[in-house]
């Protein structure tokens, strides 16, 4: 039973336009989401976060929009450099102790 | 000087046998954790430890047995390797919910 979905395994962008990466979760439980960024042969690194009474937040050029009658959330990234080519995923959490469910991830393309 | 660290890298070892990852965090965090990263690319937790103290064992075989010596090491022993077992673990820390910083990972290959 997958509870994160991320249905865009790829997503090609052009360097200086918006990336938008998708995310859907199935468990109302969730109250805390979190993107991670993860580049080949390291472990992910934490990007952005937003709180469930929140339905933005924005750190530089990384803004989390939420849905929470949607269940959807959203990392948009503008505007798109060439190192931000990576792995990125959705990763909520509520429903036990620190736990976190990950989506199965977007590979991110940055042309120049 | 690395925050989440876990020995080995890459590991490589035939079916039947005992393998351990070491996991150590200097980041004064109370929660460990280690995931497993499937073939599918799926992280999936495995176990979780707050001070030291088991909290969180999802559905993972018998042979997999995490032991925690302080709040600064995590350790995955796997007893009788199998070919499913062949996957990146990856180990974690946090301190509340302010995200967790991950190990690099272990690459376990059983042949």
């Amino acid at each position: 039973d997958q509870q994160v979905k991320q249905n865009s395994p790829s997503l090609s962008v052009q360097e200086g336009r918006i990336s938008i990466l998708n995310c859907d979760y199935t468990n109302s439980m969730f109250d805390y989401f979190l993107w991670y960024k993860k580049y080949p042969a390291e472990g992910p690194t934490f990007l952005i976060s937003i709180s469930s009474i929140k339905d933005k937040n924005e750190d530089g050029r990384f803004t989390v929009f939420l849905n929470k009658s949607a269940k959807h959330l959203s990392l948009h990234i503008v505007p798109s450099q060439p190192g931000d080519s990576a792995v990125y995923f959705c990763a909520p959490s509520g429903t036990s102790y620190g736990k976190l469910t990950f989506g199965q991830g977007t590979i991110l393309t940055v042309h120049p | 000087d690395t925050a989440v660290s876990q020995t080995p890298k890459y590991l490589v070892t035939q079916m039947g046998n005992d393998k351990s990852i070491k996991c150590e965090q200097n980041l004064g965090h109370d929660t460990m954790y280690w995931y497993k990263q499937d073939s599918k690319k799926f992280l999936k937790i495995m176990f979780s430890y707050n001070n030291k103290e088991l909290i969180i064992n999802e559905t993972v075989p018998n042979r997999f047995s995490p032991k925690s010596p302080d709040k600064a090491h995590l350790n995955l022993h796997i007893n009788s390797l199998e070919l499913g077992d062949s996957a990146v673990y990856f180990c974690a820390s946090s301190q509340g919910t302010a995200g967790y910083t991950f190990g690099s990972g272990t690459r376990l290959t059983v042949v």
